[in-house]
């Protein structure tokens, strides 16, 4: 149980275009989603927090008008990234908590995003 | 301010025991998860420790001391596919994960 999947595993787009990624919960509801980014080499950096029903909470740095966070359902959770650019290349890796476990979170297997 | 430390590098042998130790500083402490992430991969729950102790899980082991904001995860009969990152991660009080850099660990023959 408590498996996450993310769509598309990899993707590669021009600059300027915009990029939805989705999370979604398999066989659990989350009401909160986690969307994060991790550069080579570098640890996991949380981009936002995302509850069913409600505007995500960004943290400091991450621009929001340009990382749009949609979490409509209990399952799923989107990530848009919009009028891409090359540093915005990446690994997005969203995670999924239980209701009804406020603990453990639950990754997805990441999605790579290539910018050129 | 919220901190992990732990070895960014660890070199063992294949069959060996090798700890990966971590301390932390958190506003706020609701558990610790320890994570394995191979490169290019999402990380996979290893281990979560919310009373001080030793949890054991077949070949993995983690400690916590609360007191000493410290946890360690002890790996026993390594085996080559054990070549990953281990990420500490503490939960604060806003049960967020907060996240290090983690340390690479590289199995020899």
């Amino acid at each position: 149980g408590a498996v996450v999947s993310q769509h598309p595993s990899w993707v590669i787009c021009k600059s300027g275009t915009s990029v939805k990624i989705e999370c979604r919960s398999l066989d659990f509801q989350a009401t909160t989603m986690f969307w994060y980014r991790q550069f080579p080499k570098q640890s996991l950096m949380l981009m936002a927090t995302s509850n069913e029903g409600s505007k995500a909470t960004y943290e400091q740095g991450v621009e929001k008008d340009k990382f749009l966070i949609n979490h409509a359902s209990l399952t799923l959770s989107t990530l848009t990234v919009t009028s891409a650019h090359p540093e915005d290349s990446s690994f997005y890796i969203c995670s999924a908590r239980e209701s009804l476990d406020y603990n453990e979170q639950f990754f997805g297997p990441g999605t790579r995003l290539t910018v050129l | 301010g919220q901190n992990i430390d732990q070895p960014t590098e660890m070199t063992a042998t294949e069959g060996a025991i090798v700890q990966i130790n971590c301390t932390y500083q958190t506003s706020g402490f609701n558990g610790l998860f320890w994570y394995q992430q191979h490169a290019g991969e999402a990380p996979t729950f290893l281990s979560y420790n919310v009373l001080d102790g030793l949890e054991e899980k077949g070949r993995f082991s983690s400690f916590l001391s609360r007191s000493k904001g410290y946890s360690y995860l002890l790996l026993k009969e390594l085996q080559m596919k054990d070549s990953a990152s281990y990420l500490c991660a503490p939960l604060d009080s806003n049960y967020q994960l907060i996240w290090g850099a983690g340390t690479k660990l590289i199995i020899k023959p």
